[in-house]
């Protein structure tokens, strides 16, 4: 089955800080959402971006399908961005998703 | 606003006792549910897949008689886990897409806020 691998596992950052955060699948894919899991465990619906580019406030997502990986970037990063932020694809006509492994976010005050 | 909806969010119980856990798509209707478990500090692994008027899919490694699923419903899908013993403490969680002509979109997942289950 496709493999998604997200990179780095742990990121800390100083608030007001950028980051990159990345995601390598194996095939080619029909859906890419990027989630960010609060504290108390809900998934929120950051971007579903299978192709380009998007953004929303302080965050954009990048995803080079011919590549086969997608990034998230975090702009001007505040205490509520920390969490789990997980990148999950699909490449089949069932709509599964196949969740990476999460880069945990800490951003200091 | 949450447009799925699950149920209990937390149950602690007893070890042999069954548990269900409910998940509804509150604004559109979910020919395709699917479950997830999660456990500390890990990512959420597929457990099946949800299918109204029809059995479910269970991923490999899944015991199909360990998780009963039922889509009873276009909007409504149950997990019970029967006979719970401490190793199925876990956080599960539901997912539904929407489908084509719907309020949602349809290849956009939307998640449940999860059910924490505790087996004493």
């Amino acid at each position: 089955g496709i493999q998604v691998e997200q990179s780095p596992p742990d990121l800390i950052l100083q608030e007001g800080a950028n980051s990159t955060l990345r995601c390598n699948f194996s095939d080619s894919v029909n859906n890419l959402q990027w989630f960010h899991q609060n504290p108390w465990g809900q998934l929120i619906n950051l971007f579903y971006i299978p192709s380009g580019t998007k953004q929303n406030g302080r965050l954009s997502a990048t995803t080079v399908a011919t590549e086969r990986y997608s990034l998230l970037y975090i702009s001007s990063s505040q205490t509520t961005d920390s969490g789990v932020y997980f990148c999950a694809v699909s490449s089949s006509n069932t709509g599964k998703l196949i969740f990476g492994q999460g880069t945990t976010l800490q951003v200091k005050p | 606003g949450a447009v799925v909806s699950q149920h209990p969010s937390r149950v602690i119980c007893k070890s042999g006792t069954s548990v269900k856990i409910e998940c509804r798509s509150l604004d559109f209707q979910a020919t395709t549910m699917f479950w997830y478990r999660q456990f500390p500090k890990q990512s959420l692994m597929l457990m099946a897949t949800s299918n109204e008027g029809s059995k479910a899919t269970y991923e490999q490694g899944v015991e199909k008689d360990k998780f009963l699923i039922n889509h009873a419903s276009l909007t409504l899908s149950t997990l019970t886990v029967t006979s719970a013993h401490p190793e199925d403490s876990s956080f599960y969680i539901c997912s539904a897409h929407g489908t084509s002509g719907g309020p949602r979109a349809k290849n956009i997942q939307y998640f449940g806020a999860g059910t924490r289950l505790s087996v004493l």
